[in-house]
């Protein structure tokens, strides 16, 4: 039961322009959600939240809007950069049914074409 | 400034043989999680810690073991690595209390022959 989905595996973009990666959550208990990025043969590192009482968290370039009537986020980057390839994750957790478990998607690998 | 740190980062086993990833954070996390990334597949779950003394199944927890040895530290353990064992291992904590990010270690690549 994949509960965090993101059915794009990868994207190609031209620098400049805009990149939108998108994750599906199927959990209607999860509060909190979460974009990491990584670089090959580095760990995931945190790039924006979003708490489910918003529907959109911006941090310079980066910003995620979150649609809990349909169970969707999405992080936007303006404008892209050839630094921003990598892969995106996105992940959601449930405070007060599940703990701290954090739950995952598949990945998104954007390429910045330049 | 470690952060969380995970040792070794490359092993190399034969099927059958026994190890332990090793995880450790200093920056006074109540959670500490490991998954493993698959290509295809991304981050899944072993296993998480909530805090000190509890530890819980993720979504992929046959084949290990876990043990949350004191707060700082959270070793995985593999009793009898087999092939589908390969993967590149992530240690992770945050804090449980809040809505906060969870910080990786750099990932150990573990390949079983």
């Amino acid at each position: 039961d994949q509960q965090v989905k993101q059915n794009s595996p990868s994207l190609s973009v031209q620098e400049g322009r805009i990149s939108i990666l998108n994750c599906d959550y199927t959990n209607s208990m999860f509060d909190y959600f979460l974009w990491y990025k990584k670089y090959p043969a580095e760990g995931p590192t945190f790039l924006i939240s979003i708490s489910s009482i918003k529907d959109k968290n911006e941090d310079g370039r980066f910003t995620v809007f979150l649609n809990k009537s349909a169970k969707h986020l999405s992080l936007h980057i303006v404008p892209s950069q050839p630094g921003d390839s990598a892969v995106y994750f996105c992940a959601a957790s449930a405070r007060e049914t599940s703990g701290s478990r954090l739950t995952f998607g598949e990945g998104t690998q954007l390429t910045v074409n330049p | 400034n470690a952060g969380v740190t995970q040792t070794p980062k490359f092993q190399v086993l034969k099927t059958g043989q026994s190890m332990t990833l090793q995880c450790a954070q200093d920056m006074n996390h109540n959670s500490m999680y490991w998954y493993r990334q698959d290509p295809g597949m991304g981050l899944r779950l072993i296993y998480y810690s909530a805090s000190e003394g509890t530890t819980d199944k993720g979504e992929v927890p046959n084949g290990y073991n876990v043990s949350r040895l004191n707060k700082r530290e959270f070793s995985l353990r593999l009793e009898s690595a087999a092939p589908s064992q390969t993967s590149v291992y992530f240690c992770a904590s945050r804090y449980r209390s809040m809505n906060t990010e969870a910080f990786f270690g750099q990932g150990t690549r573990l390949t079983v022959v």
